[in-house]
């Protein structure tokens, strides 16, 4: 069984502010992490993911996110928001089994303030 | 390359009525998911295809909820009859292991009012 848990559901920040955004997950097995983003009206848009090797991911941007397993941890940061970055993230798990579902947590909307 | 297409992008109806959503994925994804996103939520996996066969609707309402991929390509969700809990953003994904790995693209959405 997998569950995510995202600390804060509104976030705000200044612009020109760092992000950081938290998601703690629980996977029974080794996990693959992501961080998907949703824009008013849209679908969900992939940021990053965490699959194997290296723990400190980059995505689009100027999005990144570290693995550690220790803390089971999987949060989200930017050095410097801008007004663009207003959204809503998701943080998901999978595990590699061949079914790969997304177990998603419910989500923390950000607001970069002028 | 074309994204997953999703129809109707709105649809407003009334409770005990009928709604079908449809979706295209990307060409050559074998796996295809249906998510339920309420407001305030994170999405919440309904059914998932492997080409035309379903690999787990676990989590899917039965008594009123249906889907189908008959030609392993396309999908139908319906809901019949509609309550006024089922308002919500209906989000189609798809997936190849081959051909994207292990992420999963998701489209627009549907968005569907029961009032």
């Amino acid at each position: 069984a997998q569950s995510v848990t995202q600390l804060g559901s509104h976030v705000s920040v200044s612009e020109g502010a760092l992000v950081l955004l938290r998601c703690n997950y629980s996977s029974s097995v080794p996990p693959y992490l992501f961080w998907y983003v949703q824009y008013p009206n849209q679908g969900l848009q992939l940021l990053l993911k965490y699959t194997t090797g290296a723990t400190l991911v980059k995505g689009i941007n100027g999005f990144e996110a570290e693995f550690k397993k220790s803390e089971t941890s999987f949060h989200l940061t930017k050095p410097s928001a801008h007004m663009s970055d207003a959204a809503e993230y998701f943080c998901a798990v999978s595990g590699y089994s061949s079914a790969r579902q997304l177990t998603f947590g419910s989500g923390t909307q950000l607001t970069v303030l002028p | 390359e074309a994204g997953v297409a999703q129809s109707p992008r709105y649809k407003i109806i009334e409770k005990r009525q009928s709604v079908a959503f449809w979706c295209n994925p990307i060409s050559g994804h074998a796996t295809l998911y249906w998510y339920q996103q309420i407001l305030g939520q994170g999405p919440k996996l309904l059914i998932q295809f492997q080409n035309n066969g379903v690999v787990d609707d676990s989590q899917l309402p039965k008594d009123r909820f249906s889907a189908e991929r008959l030609k392993g390509v396309d999908s139908t969700l319906k809901i019949q009859p509609a309550k006024l809990e089922d308002s919500a953003v209906y989000l189609c994904a798809s997936s190849s292991l081959q051909l994207s790995g292990n992420t999963i693209y998701f489209g627009e959405g549907s968005w569907l009012t029961v009032v």
